[in-house]
């Protein structure tokens, strides 16, 4: 059974720091991984999205990477922001579903401090 | 573009009372998903849908039921509610089909539905 965990659970840092989210996951036969940032009382905004052939994804200051070998995945937000405080949360597709159907992390909470 | 909207946002039964959460969606997706969030547990999967017509149960569905007689639509109901069943539910959609390109396995979530079962 596939299951993804999400390390550190809360993180809490001064505004300006480059900073990395973390990602495991026990079955390599994935056909993704998204990344998803949720604010308190809100639903899921995908932020990246990575297929299983690709290594990483960059958006504006974030940038994902997956090693699907060692079932690993880091999400590496630069010169964080205020605005940036939220939950984020990985999630894998997994192959030969039938469907695509995601198995979620836990997520990290994250402060940004001014 | 409205994307996924889910209706109510908030509600609060007794235990043994009925309801229906509505998931609507605009972006023609044929794949649609209820999930339930819960501290410390993350999301779940409660019952989806690939098609019109066709449901089909996730890792939690016991005390649930869906319905999908329209594709843009994808309903969740509680016949008995719990206290068990306390808790955020979220609407997802995805697959917009085999066009080239346009399937990228991204799913759009709704923003939540806060249920509370005394």
């Amino acid at each position: 059974k596939q299951e993804v965990t999400q390390i550190p659970a809360a993180l809490s840092v001064p505004e300006g720091e480059n900073l990395v989210l973390n990602c495991s996951f026990t079955d390599s036969a994935i056909y993704n991984l998204q990344w998803f940032r949720q604010d308190p009382g809100k639903g899921l905004t995908s932020l990246l999205l990575i297929q299983s052939s690709q290594r990483e994804q960059t958006s504006g200051r974030l940038n994902a990477s997956l090693d699907k070998s060692s079932g690993r995945s880091t999400l590496y937000i630069a010169a964080s922001q205020p605005g940036d405080s939220a939950t984020y949360l990985c999630a894998v597709q997994e192959m030969n579903t039938g469907f695509q159907k995601l198995v979620f992390g836990t997520g990290t909470r994250l402060l940004v401090s001014p | 573009n409205a994307g996924v909207t889910q209706t109510p946002k908030f509600r609060v039964l007794k235990t043994g009372q009925s309801m229906t959460l509505l998931c609507a969606q605009d972006m023609n997706h044929e794949y649609m998903y209820w999930y339930r969030q819960d501290p410390g547990m993350g999301l779940r999967l409660i019952h989806y849908s690939v098609g019109e017509g066709t449901t089909a149960k996730g890792e939690v569905p016991d005390g649930y039921n869906v319905s999908r007689l329209k594709k843009q639509n994808f309903l969740l109901g509680l016949e008995s509610a719990a206290p068990s069943q306390t808790s955020v539910y979220f609407c997802a959609s995805s697959y917009p089909g085999d066009s080239p390109g346009a399937n990228t396995g991204e799913l759009f979530f709704g923003e939540g539905s806060r249920l509370t079962v005394l």
